[in-house]
């Protein structure tokens, strides 16, 4: 079965740096790309960036450029996203999900939720 | 980037009826479109791909149309368990970029 298993929930502090994980399994993790969405409280999806671990070839949404780093250990089939410095308008749940070969996103990790307060 | 518009925002309709969702793009994305739906509390879960192909156990009711700019979603026959958020996402061009979503409601 192909999955993607993200790490826990994270309460983190203004300022603080913080990296999440996506471990892929069922599939060979270097032959797929693997995409990041954030979903705010209460919003929809915003597609933030995506990263091929076969190469590490990552592309960023205009949005989320500079704002976050996508990396990927292919050693253990883990994706990773991560801030250097959170904002309270960090507080959100971020998926990961992996493109299908005949199109759309599947499957989905469970998703992180990460909250950012003082 | 290419903007994806969905309509209604919300959509009231009764179990066993007809429920039509609407999404626009700002520029054509071929066929390359993608329907997700997602419940309070869950992921998103992939009901359609290629505008019109309905992914892995996705159940007869749900069918999509369109190509180019214009795209619907249609479920046939509400059931209890459709109530949920539904979002429209195109791969055609990067960023891939996602609808706002269409909430449909209990009537």
């Amino acid at each position: 079965e192909v999955q993607l298993v993200q790490s826990g929930a994270e309460v983190k502090k203004p300022g603080e740096s913080l990296k999440i994980s996506c471990k892929g399994s069922g599939y060979s993790f270097t032959s797929y790309w693997i995409g990041w969405v954030r979903q705010m409280p209460g919003k929809g999806l915003e597609w933030m960036g995506i990263i091929y671990p076969g190469d590490s070839d990552t592309r960023y949404s205009p949005s989320f450029q500079g704002q976050v780093t996508i990396s990927a250990d292919k050693s253990i089939s883990t994706a990773y996203l991560q801030w250097s410095s959170l904002k309270a308008s960090d507080t959100a749940m971020y998926y990961c999900a992996r493109p299908a070969a005949r199109g759309g996103l599947d499957p989905w990790g469970q998703g992180t939720l990460v909250t950012v307060s003082s | 980037e290419i903007v994806m518009t969905q309509s209604p925002a919300t959509l009231s309709v009764s179990p066993g009826e007809r429920a039509t969702l609407s999404c626009r793009a700002s520029q054509s994305v071929s066929s390359n479109l993608a329907w997700y739906q997602q419940k309070p509390g869950q992921a998103p879960r992939l009901l359609i791909y290629g505008a019109s192909t309905r992914a892995t156990g996705i159940p007869a009711r749900f069918s999509g149309s369109g190509s180019g700019t214009e795209f619907t979603l249609t479920i046939s026959s509400l059931q209890s368990e459709d109530f949920a958020v539904y979002y429209c996402q195109q791969y055609n061009n990067w960023p891939f970029t996602f609808g706002g979503g269409t909430k449909v409601e209990i009537k």
